[in-house]
C-alpha cells in the first residue's frame, strides 16, 4: 500500500522568508501524481499545487515550488516570500494511476505559522 | 470557492442515530469522493462513485453508504452513529476518475454526543 509521511508536525517561518515543508511517499508504482493541499483555519481544503511523475520539471505556481526527486521518492513544498495568510496546516497527497485507483492518500500534515 | 457544495455544514446528533451528508460535484464532474478527517484517523478515503457507479472502497464502515444519483450529486449515510464517528466529512468531486485534481467542498462538521 502506499504511505505518505510528512515528517514535521510543526513549521514556522518570519513574513517575507522562504520555508520548505518535506513530504516522502512509498509506492511502487512508476504513474502516479502528487499535490500539496493547504487547510487553513476555514478547515476548506485547497490544492496549492500537482505534480505528475512522469515529468521531470518541478511545478511551480507563483510563490509556491516543489522540490520532486523521483528515485528518492521524496516531493517537498517551497513557499517563497511568505505571507500571514500562508499559515494554514499543510497536507501532501498521493495518488497512483496503477493499483491504487483514484484515491488521495493524505499525509499526517504540517501546520505551519508565519510570524509577523 | 471549489465549486463543490456540501450541506448541513454542521451536525450535532446522538449516538445511535442516522444522519445523511449531501454533495453536489462542479459543474461536468461525473466523479465523487468522500473522505473522513477525524484527530486519531487523519485524512481517509471511504469511497468513491463515477456517473452513478460505486468505484472504489476504502476504509468505510460497514454502518456507512453512499450513492450517486442520476444528477450525480451524492449522498452518505451514517447510521447506529458513535462518539468516534465525530469528524469532518469531505466531499471531492474531478471530471472524471483518471483526471488527476479533486476538489473539495467545504466540508460536512459532525458531531456525536
Amino acid at each position: 500500500a502506499q504511505t505518505v509521511t510528512q515528517s514535521q508536525p510543526e513549521m514556522s517561518v518570519q513574513e517575507a522568508e522562504t520555508v520548505t515543508l518535506s513530504c516522502t511517499y512509498d509506492t511502487s508504482e512508476s504513474d502516479y501524481y502528487l499535490f500539496w493541499y493547504k487547510q487553513p483555519p476555514s478547515r476548506q481544503m485547497i490544492l496549492v499545487i500537482r505534480q505528475e511523475a512522469y515529468k521531470q520539471q518541478n511545478a511551480t505556481e507563483n510563490r509556491f515550488s516543489v522540490n520532486f526527486q523521483k528515485a528518492a521518492k521524496s516531493f517537498s513544498l517551497k513557499i517563497s516570500d511568505s505571507q500571514l495568510g500562508d499559515a494554514a496546516m499543510y497536507f501532501c497527497a498521493y495518488k497512483g494511476r496503477e493499483t491504487s485507483g483514484s484515491r488521495l492518500t493524505f499525509g499526517e500534515g504540517t501546520q505551519l505559522t508565519v510570524n509577523p | 470557492d471549489s465549486g463543490v457544495t456540501q450541506t448541513p455544514k454542521h451536525l450535532i446528533t446522538a449516538t445511535g442515530q442516522r444522519v445523511t451528508l449531501r454533495c453536489s460535484p462542479r459543474s461536468g464532474d461525473l466523479s465523487v469522493y468522500w473522505y473522513q478527517q477525524s484527530l486519531d484517523q487523519g485524512l481517509q478515503f471511504l469511497i468513491q462513485y463515477y456517473n452513478g457507479e460505486e468505484r472504489a472502497k476504502g476504509n468505510i464502515l460497514e454502518r456507512f453508504s453512499a450513492q450517486q444519483f442520476p444528477d450525480l450529486h451524492s449522498e452518505l449515510n451514517l447510521s447506529s452513529l458513535e462518539l468516534g464517528d465525530s469528524a469532518l466529512y469531505f466531499c471531492a468531486s474531478s471530471v472524471v476518475p483518471d483526471k488527476e485534481t479533486q476538489y473539495f467542498g467545504p466540508g460536512t462538521r459532525l458531531l456525536v454526543l
